[in-house]
């Protein structure tokens, strides 16, 4: 099994319409969680870290669930622009620096 | 954006060639990382340094070697390209302190390497 899991997609959805992806973690004492963005042969950048309380910015929401290890994100009134992959992250050992990356998700917004 | 370059941008190289790439910080980062990136694989982690003259391996270090001799540079070596390090190779940055307890890492703009 691997350590992160994603569902590739593509998801091919319309403009301002809702989204949300999952991703799983295999190791429970994983400490931080992450959402990166990456456009098409771009780096990844940092969308949002996932607190365990769940957190909002904007149109997007992270939220985590410890108990079934697994992040989430939406993306509500989704714009043309969020077009991307998506990549879950994920800190699986505490003071080590190491992230392991999910393969990503594939979004594509249609007008 | 965070102060990341990489070169080159893009190379070339035949079997069994020598090859280095360069990751420069102006962020005075702690720690720095190297990945290749390929279709199905994600993101896989190939050594990484947490101080000038500290590395480790990643999960795929073999045919490569790293070596940090300040903190804003961080090379990469093939010793001798094969056609299966054809890839793309992204240096990252973070700064684990009490600022950024949550490690987030942040990426150059990445290395097109075509090994023939």
């Amino acid at each position: 099994r691997k350590e992160v899991e994603q569902d590739p997609g593509p998801f091919n959805v319309p403009e301002g319409a809702t989204v949300a992806f999952n991703c799983t973690y295999s190791n429970s004492a994983s400490q931080s969680f992450f959402w990166y963005r990456q456009d098409c042969r771009k780096e990844p950048k940092l969308l949002m870290s996932v607190y365990s309380s769940g957190n909002e910015d904007g149109r997007f929401t992270a939220q985590l669930n410890r108990a079934s290890q697994y992040i989430s994100l939406l993306i509500r009134d989704s714009k043309l622009s969020d077009s991307a992959t998506y990549l879950c992250v994920v800190n699986s050992n505490f003071g080590n620096e190491k992230l392991t990356f999910g393969t990503g998700t594939r979004l594509t917004i249609i007008p | 954006d965070a102060g990341i370059t990489q070169s080159p941008r893009h190379k070339v190289t035949e079997t069994g060639t020598p090859v280095t790439l360069r990751c420069h910080q102006t962020e005075n980062h702690r720690y720095m990382y190297w990945y290749r990136q390929d279709p199905g694989h994600g993101l896989r982690l190939i050594h990484y340094s947490y101080g000038v003259k500290d590395t480790d391996k990643g999960e795929v270090s073999d045919g490569y070697s790293v070596s940090r001799s300040k903190t804003e540079d961080f090379l990469l070596t093939l010793e001798s390209a094969t056609s299966s390090q054809t890839s793309v190779y992204f240096c990252a940055i973070s700064d684990p302190t009490p600022r950024h307890v949550y490690n987030e890492q942040f990426f150059g703009p990445g290395t097109r390497l075509t090994v023939l």
